[in-house]
């Protein structure tokens, strides 16, 4: 059970979008409609923005959004913002009743 | 508003065991409706799941820790707790405890989480 591989960091302009990836294998991304998504800001506690691949809980705003193609998973945030600046993490079920997470990205706001 | 409160040493000898406790406020361990998770990240470094337990007991490990871990539940109390034995410095971390959560039959996210509690492994 390896983790799972991510960039390790994106930048983009107020107003930009960026997408960042989240590669895995046949063994979790690829098998599962099981991937979600963290957002951490420095010092505090992962917060969910994704689930199930692409599905957005209450309360968090339109502006992210989650795809998959293949053993790769996305997370698109759009009309980017200073308060967007934090690291993100990506997490699949990888069988077995186990969980991946990937070593996370960090975006910064220019 | 559910809410998580890890507690416990903030250093811990090599080769000692590491115990936390996660106290649950605002829903009941017994509910029955999710799993109650651990996760790490070690400093600067990405997260680690650890493994989660059921109301009932029954736990589900990392494969990578399982020798070293357990997960117990005190729903009188409504705490889980973690043990790991064995200790060396490259478990320093922050640990993690969160509510797996799920649709029907199946978990999906992890949410929400504690504030996290920082562990050192030191002489």
């Amino acid at each position: 059970q390896s983790a799972l591989t991510q960039p390790a960091s994106v930048s983009g302009s107020p107003g930009q979008s960026i997408t960042m990836s989240c590669t895995g294998t046949s063994s979790d991304v690829g098998s599962y409609k099981l991937v979600s998504w963290y957002q951490q800001h420095p010092g505090k506690a992962p917060k969910l923005m994704i689930y199930e691949d692409n599905k957005r809980p209450s309360g968090v705003s339109n502006r992210f959004s989650g795809s998959k193609s293949g053993n790769t998973a996305s997370l698109t945030i759009s009309g980017l913002q200073a308060e967007d600046e934090a690291d993100y993490y990506c997490c699949s079920y990888a069988g077995s009743s186990t969980w991946v997470f990937g070593g996370g990205t960090e975006l910064t706001v220019l | 508003q559910v809410q998580l409160q890890e507690s416990g040493p903030g250093l811990v000898k090599p080769s000692q065991t590491l115990s936390l406790t996660c106290t649950v406020s605002g829903d009941s361990l017994s509910s029955g409706n999710y799993y109650w998770s651990w996760i790490r990240q070690h400093p600067g470094k990405g997260l680690e799941w650890i493994g989660y337990i059921y109301y009932s007991g029954t736990t589900y490990f990392n494969p990578s820790l399982k020798s070293r871990v357990t997960i117990s539940v005190d729903t009188s109390k409504n705490q889980f707790s973690l043990n790991l034995n064995s200790v060396t410095a490259a478990d320093t971390a922050v640990f993690y405890c969160a509510r797996a959560k799920g649709s029907d039959n199946y978990l999906h996210s992890f949410d929400p989480w504690g504030q996290g509690t920082l562990v050192t492994v030191s002489s």
